[in-house]
């Protein structure tokens, strides 16, 4: 099966913009979590996307949005980009059903910076 | 509030001895742990997870175990290898359905394997 992908790999943007992050799941795979990395502040939490609803969000401003379509892909969107923004985006996927495991498998990431 | 700590940012042992990295958590409904390994630009592997009903799970050269009394939980790498050199991530879940279908991760420590 082919892993998780994500799309731009490398993104540049300035202050004020917006910008969109696109997640392609493993194939079966219904639910996506995307995750902010910064240098050592391990991984936060963003929001978790199953079956096209949003089931749990993590503590980030509004600025901060995803969506699901029906395919299982997932964008997230960020608006009126700050420089804090610059991170490592990250985007996950899951089987996850209740019940079963929790693993999430990764994929390489976006590199957002800010200028 | 961090629920999930890697108080070590950094270890350092010699290829062929034992690796001990270890993570505390404060939520007492976490009932599922992961640990990841990560790499320089790229996303996080899974490696080995284990469930609070079972105190030990091993996977070839990797152990881990989970002292719910203590909320420690630790990951054995035996015998470490320099291609283990990596960032090591702790996470924590609760496996019970319902809304939490998110992971909590620790910030990391970083392993060099010396040759």
């Amino acid at each position: 099966k082919a892993g998780v992908t994500q799309t731009p790999r490398y993104l540049i943007k300035t202050r004020g913009q917006q910008v969109t992050l696109s997640c392609s799941p493993i194939s079966g795979h219904r639910s996506v979590s995307w995750y902010q990395q910064t240098p050592g502040q391990g991984l936060q939490f963003l929001f978790e996307y199953f079956s096209e609803t949003q089931r749990n969000k993590g503590n980030f401003p509004g600025r901060f949005s995803g969506r699901q379509f029906s395919n299982s892909r997932s964008e997230m969107n960020v608006s009126t980009l700050e420089l804090g923004d610059s991170a490592l985006y990250l985007c996950a996927s899951s089987p996850n059903v209740a019940g079963v495991s929790l693993e999430q498998y990764f994929g390489p990431g976006t590199r957002l910076t800010v200028t | 509030d961090q629920q999930v700590k890697q108080n070590s940012p950094s270890l350092s042992v010699q290829e062929g001895r034992i690796s001990i990295l270890n993570c505390d958590y404060t939520n007492s409904m976490f009932d599922y742990f992961l640990w990841y390994k990560k790499y320089p630009a790229e996303g996080p592997t899974f490696l080995i997870s284990i469930s609070s009903i079972k105190d030990k799970n091993e996977d070839g050269r990797f152990t881990v175990f989970l002292n719910k009394s203590a909320k420690h939980l630790s990951l054995h790498i035996v015998p470490s290898q320099p291609g283990d050199s990596a960032v090591y991530f702790c996470a924590a879940g609760s496996n019970s359905g319902g809304s939490n279908y998110k992971l909590t991760f620790g910030k990391g420590t970083l392993l060099t394997v010396n040759p």
